[in-house]
């Protein structure tokens, strides 16, 4: 199993550029979640999801939105990059126990 | 609202010491801790978990234990190595039905050889 897969890894935005990071689990999982850590930091909850065409909102969601067309994917979209989003973006899923991606880190300059 | 924290945000330890990693939660009805390690560069990996109607948990050179009076949790690691030398997040879920894990800003270790 690969288990969490995050792409890309590394990623450089103007301010007002779009993408979405991607995300994909191969473990079955219900619950997918992605946090961002800026430097030095813990991690903040972005969003959630508990199953495939349901989402919602945790700690720090604005600017962001999340879709989960499958239980596989969980894509992260950014629509107008700020300088304030550049951190390193992890995708989670989980049982129980939380299994990580190895994160995107992302610059908006 | 509820919070998860920590005592210490940095520790040195030297090499074959134990180290003991603090955390404080505020959220009384949490019923789940669990600790992850932080490697440079890497995602969080699950070290161990322990549920609030436990005190004590060990695993393979680390211990958790739980005071449930106080709100605090620690990490001990015996006969620290260098390759323990990462940071360490605590983190609680809440007790809630979409099993939301919150975590604490971390305490980077150090291992001095």
């Amino acid at each position: 199993n690969a288990g969490v897969t995050q792409t890309p890894k590394f990623r450089i935005l103007k301010i007002g550029q779009s993408m979405t990071l991607q995300c994909t689990q191969d473990m079955n999982h219900n619950y997918m979640y992605w946090y961002r850590q800026d430097p030095g930091m813990g991690l903040k909850l972005i969003y959630y999801s508990v199953g495939a065409g349901i989402t919602d909102k945790g700690e720090v969601p604005n600017g962001y939105n999340v879709s989960r067309s499958t239980t596989e994917d969980f894509p992260l979209r950014l629509e107008l990059a700020a300088p304030s989003q550049t951190s390193v973006y992890f995708c989670a899923s989980s049982y129980y126990k939380l299994f990580f991606g190895s994160g995107t880190q992302l610059s908006v300059l | 609202g509820e919070s998860v924290g920590l005592h210490l945000p940095t520790l040195s330890v030297q090499e074959g010491d134990n180290s003991i990693i603090n955390c404080a939660y505020s959220n009384s009805a949490s019923d789940y801790f669990i600790w992850y390690k932080q490697e440079s560069g890497k995602g969080p990996q699950f070290i161990i978990d322990i549920r609030s109607n436990m005190d004590k948990r060990q695993g393979q050179r680390v211990t958790v234990l739980l005071n449930k009076t106080v709100k605090h949790l620690s990490l001990q690691i015996a006969a620290t190595q260098p390759g323990d030398s990462a940071v360490y997040f605590c983190a609680e879920k809440e007790e809630t039905s979409y099993d939301k894990v919150i975590f604490g800003p971390g305490t980077s270790l150090s291992v001095i050889p």
